[in-house]
């Protein structure tokens, strides 16, 4: 399975925008890209899955350039109710059998 | 609503008494899986459940159990609870494990104490 590297943190103010990057250098040609949202003492819950170029859904883009190295968690006008940790996760659906490996995760404080 | 239940969230055993930590769901999911989570950590997959083929992972230790009766439940039992057990129990459900899209739905958790 691919490692991921994030920052251990991040600090925003309400209404702008975070961008969240996740290192993934040894992504093989079959990973996917995925994203989890953890607020305290609640499950993680899902963002973003991806495999290459952009997508958006209703609460965040996930950006992932050609080479696919590297993502970025793109969180739109962020309010206090985003402060979380956010996991990125790497791996193959079919070989990975559904398993999730978190690694550290980012923890976005969200100030007023 | 349709989601994972967990109960309870609050469980306080003593130090080798044995605990079961039960979660059910109503997405009639395939997959059920059970994730350790201490402070400040990320969470750490125990095993799951493909229907009712058992997958342990390598490094669980054999002090956790676990049991599907059925599609809905799912339990998670520590026969001899340690001062190291002490953290959130997650369960998760999954459509299924693998294809396009194998999302997983948490439960709230059951925060688990060791006097």
């Amino acid at each position: 399975l691919a490692k991921t590297t994030q920052p251990i943190s991040m600090d925003s103010y309400e209404g702008q925008e975070v961008n969240i990057t996740c290192s993934h250098n040894n992504i093989a040609t079959n990973d996917y890209i995925t994203w989890y949202q953890q607020f305290p003492s609640q499950g993680p819950r899902f963002i973003i899955q991806g495999y290459k170029t952009k997508v958006t859904n209703e609460v965040a883009s996930l950006f992932i350039p050609a080479d696919r190295k590297s993502s970025t968690l793109s969180l739109p006008r962020v309010s206090l109710s985003d402060t979380a940790v956010y996991y990125c996760l790497v791996g193959d659906r079919g070989s990975t059998l559904g398993r999730l490996y978190f690694g550290r995760g980012t923890q976005l404080t969200v100030w007023p | 609503d349709a989601m994972v239940i967990q109960n309870p969230r609050y469980q306080v055993t003593q130090f080798g008494k044995p605990v079961t930590l039960s979660c059910s769901q109503t997405l009639n999911h395939n997959v059920m899986y059970w994730y350790q989570q201490k402070s400040s950590q990320a969470p750490k997959l125990l095993f799951h459940y493909y229907d009712k083929d058992f997958n342990n992972e390598a490094d669980t230790p054999d002090n956790f159990q676990s049991r599907r009766p059925n599609t809905s439940f799912c339990f998670l039992d520590i026969r001899s609870p340690g001062l190291g057990d002490a953290a959130m129990y997650l369960c998760a459900t999954s459509r299924d494990s693998s294809g396009r899209f194998n999302e997983q739905f948490f439960g709230p958790g059951t925060r688990l104490t060791v006097l």
